[in-house]
């Protein structure tokens, strides 16, 4: 069964904690996409990952690190530096830039 | 002004309604127009792409874009309940090589 997984879908954490959203694909797809998602707001892209050992920064990076040791993982870490670290993260993946295919999201509740 | 503006809604419906979705935007160098479908607390649907314009059918769904307006829409023929949900128009340009997301429209069909 081919598809996007992430893991937790809930997450909670105390402030100035860092943590690691989980993001697998199993579609052998090049790239690999973090979003964030805030109520009343598009997605907005954090980092992407064209190939294996490469990424690079989106829109909206800073507090955020990323690592693409295998094709199947793209790990997110929401690190203490994130002001507003609160949301529903989303992970996506594609062979063609345009042809996005996403993960069901974590949800991630910083106290 | 933002790149591309999306009604919010709420839009409610009654079952069996012809929807008309829409988003508007700026640049002229967008070339592919994606419509997501995003049910409550889960990630992104691709439910259509479209490349130039013109009209784009699939089932229930047809996809329509007039380059020369900057405007691009999703119509649902005989809405059903479980076609409530928020729908994402995203563009993308070769100049940008990234997703532009609209806000969402939330649709409500009710029986």
């Amino acid at each position: 069964d081919g598809g996007i997984t992430q893991s937790p879908k809930y997450l909670f954490r105390k402030e100035g904690q860092n943590v690691t959203l989980s993001c697998e694909q199993n579609l052998n797809h090049d790239a690999m996409y973090w979003y964030r998602q805030d109520p009343g707001q598009g997605l907005r892209l954090i980092y992407y990952s064209q190939i294996v050992n490469d990424f690079q920064k989106g829109d909206i990076a800073e507090g955020y690190s990323v690592s693409r040791e295998k094709k199947e993982s793209f790990p997110l870490t929401v690190t203490s530096a994130q002001k507003n670290p609160t949301a529903f993260y989303l992970c996506a993946s594609s062979t063609e830039r345009y042809e996005q295919y996403f993960g069901p999201g974590t949800r991630l509740t910083v106290t | 002004q933002k790149e591309v503006e999306q009604d919010p809604g709420p839009l409610s419906v009654p079952e069996g309604a012809i929807v008309s979705l829409n988003c508007t935007y700026s640049n002229s160098a967008f070339q592919y127009f994606m419509w997501y479908r995003q049910y409550s607390r889960k990630g992104p649907e691709l439910l259509m792409y479209t490349y130039s314009s013109g009209n784009k059918e699939d089932g229930r769904f047809t996809a329509q874009v007039d380059k020369s307006s900057k405007y691009i829409s999703l119509f649902i023929r005989d809405s059903q309940p479980s076609d409530s949900a928020t729908y994402l128009c995203a563009l993308f340009s070769g100049g940008y090589n990234k997703l532009i997301f609209g806000a969402g429209t939330r649709l409500a069909v009710h029986p």
